[in-house]
């Protein structure tokens, strides 16, 4: 039990178009889904925390307008990068937390999504 | 704010040979959970263990060990007999307990590449 998706695994996009990345708990209702960045040899670096219908709080420093992030239901959300940038080549990651699995604090993670922007 | 760090950065092991990873965490709760997770070269995290603060009993799961002491705030992790599969990276994380959904953000550690050598 637990599992999360991600899709898609990779994705190689143009510079200035918009990508689209899902998250789903597959078998639990995630009230709640966290993003996380991470760059090469790096730690994973928390983006934003979503709950189901409400806005997601970004963290400081993340630009909430590059990167969208909807939370519409307990089994999915989403993170759209616009108008993608170099530099914004990473690998993002989802995590969910939600009822059933007998510890609040516990998240489920992704397998994650590489971005390439070319 | 709570701190977790990875003080090793690379550690270089020939297979068979014990390592241990160490953690050492920083909070001012009283109640919170400890993690440690296994990033391989695919990129996707897998979940070791997860300890509360008021359980400090160590644990074995096979090759692997865990040490807890709160005296030191340490969290450290042995793999006895280590194996080439056991290369990857560790994280140390933490996340405070007594909140859940929006508040659970974990606090990883910069993480730990582990390489061992046939």
């Amino acid at each position: 039990g637990a599992v999360v998706s991600q899709h898609p695994s990779w994705v190689i996009c143009k510079s200035g178009t918009s990508v689209k990345i899902e998250c789903r708990s597959l078998d639990f209702q995630a009230t709640t889904m966290f993003w996380y960045r991470q760059f090469p040899k790096q730690s994973l670096m928390l983006m934003a925390t979503s709950n189901e219908g409400s806005k997601a709080t970004y963290e400081q420093g993340v630009e909430k307008d590059k990167f969208l992030i909807n939370h519409a239901s307990l089994t999915l959300s989403t993170l759209t990068v616009t108008s993608a940038h170099p530099e914004d080549s990473s690998f993002y990651i989802c995590s969910a937390s939600g009822t059933g699995q007998g510890i609040w604090y516990e998240q489920y993670f992704g397998p994650g999504t590489r971005l390439t922007v070319t | 704010a709570q701190k977790v760090t990875q003080a090793q950065t690379e550690i270089s092991v020939v297979e068979k040979e014990d390592v241990t990873l160490d953690c050492v965490y920083e909070t001012r709760d009283t109640t919170y959970y400890l993690f440690w997770y296994k990033q391989p070269p695919s990129g996707e995290l897998v979940f070791l263990i997860r300890r509360n603060s008021f359980d400090e009993q160590n644990e074995i799961s096979g090759r692997y060990s865990w040490n807890f002491q709160k005296s030191t705030s340490s969290f450290n992790f042995t793999i006895t007999a280590s194996q080439v599969v056991d290369s990857a990276v560790y994280f140390c994380a933490l996340v405070l307990g007594g909140r859940a959904g929006a508040n659970s953000k974990l606090t990883f550690g910069k993480g730990i590449t582990l390489s061992v050598r046939p």
